[in-house]
């Protein structure tokens, strides 16, 4: 079956380092993006892709990075510099065939920072 | 600016009660689309619909149903006969006009006790 892996699940990470959160799609979709979700506060998208290398930044790409080398692959790096980097972080494709907007979701990556 | 607003944040209900989630919108675009996601425990989040603000029509769907209402830029989502199953949170979105990205409001969740 066609769908978005996210991994890992859960993540630790300390204070200061870089994590990166992996994300692949089997869909055949060309457009990718990541989003942010915190209690109270909805999905805020991060960065997306509409093509392999190529990206834009979302509402609140300070402190993140992404590569689009891949269609099938859309990683995310939470690096040092993002303040409050614990969320729950969900990766999503569209395609095509699917319709503008109408986006499939992975089943999220939950970073916790100790 | 797109915004979506659902002042509802948690509904706490009853199983076989009926519900309803309100979404309020605001656009500046004379056409656009309005959506639907739900997002079970599992965390992956997952579409219901897709509405063309042409169509003013009741959308029903089995024990869902949806109000658009274009004059008070609502697009409200009622669930019928509510079952233990239904326990999510409910995400109403809207695009942003020329760009393949959502504005998600901040989420209602809803809790169906038995």
């Amino acid at each position: 079956d066609g769908g978005i892996t996210q991994s890992p699940k859960y993540l630790f990470r300390k204070e200061g380092q870089n994590v990166t959160l992996s994300c692949e799609q089997n869909l055949n979709h060309d457009a990718m993006y990541w989003y942010r979700q915190d209690p109270g506060q909805g999905l805020r998208l991060i960065y997306y892709s509409q093509i392999v290398n190529d990206f834009q930044k979302g509402d609140i790409a300070e402190g993140y990075s992404v590569s689009r080398e891949k269609k099938e692959s859309f990683p995310l790096t939470v690096t040092s510099a993002q303040k409050n980097p614990t969320a729950f972080y969900l990766c999503a494709s569209n395609g095509r065939s699917t319709g503008a907007n109408v986006l499939t979701f992975g089943a999220g990556s939950r970073l916790t920072v100790l | 600016a797109q915004k979506v607003t659902q002042a509802q944040t948690e509904i706490s209900v009853v199983e076989k009660e009926d519900v309803t989630l309100d979404c309020v919108y605001e656009t500046r675009d004379t056409t656009y689309y309005l959506f639907w996601y739900k997002q079970p425990p599992s965390g992956e989040l997952v579409f219901l619909i897709r509405r063309n603000s042409f169509d003013e029509q009741n959308e029903i769907s089995g024990r869902y149903s949806w109000n658009f209402q274009k004059s008070t830029s609502s697009f409200n989502f009622t669930i019928t006969a509510s079952q233990v199953v239904d326990s999510a949170v409910y995400f109403c979105a809207l695009p942003i006009q020329g760009a393949q990205k959502l504005v998600f409001g901040q989420g209602t969740r809803l809790t169906i006790n038995p």
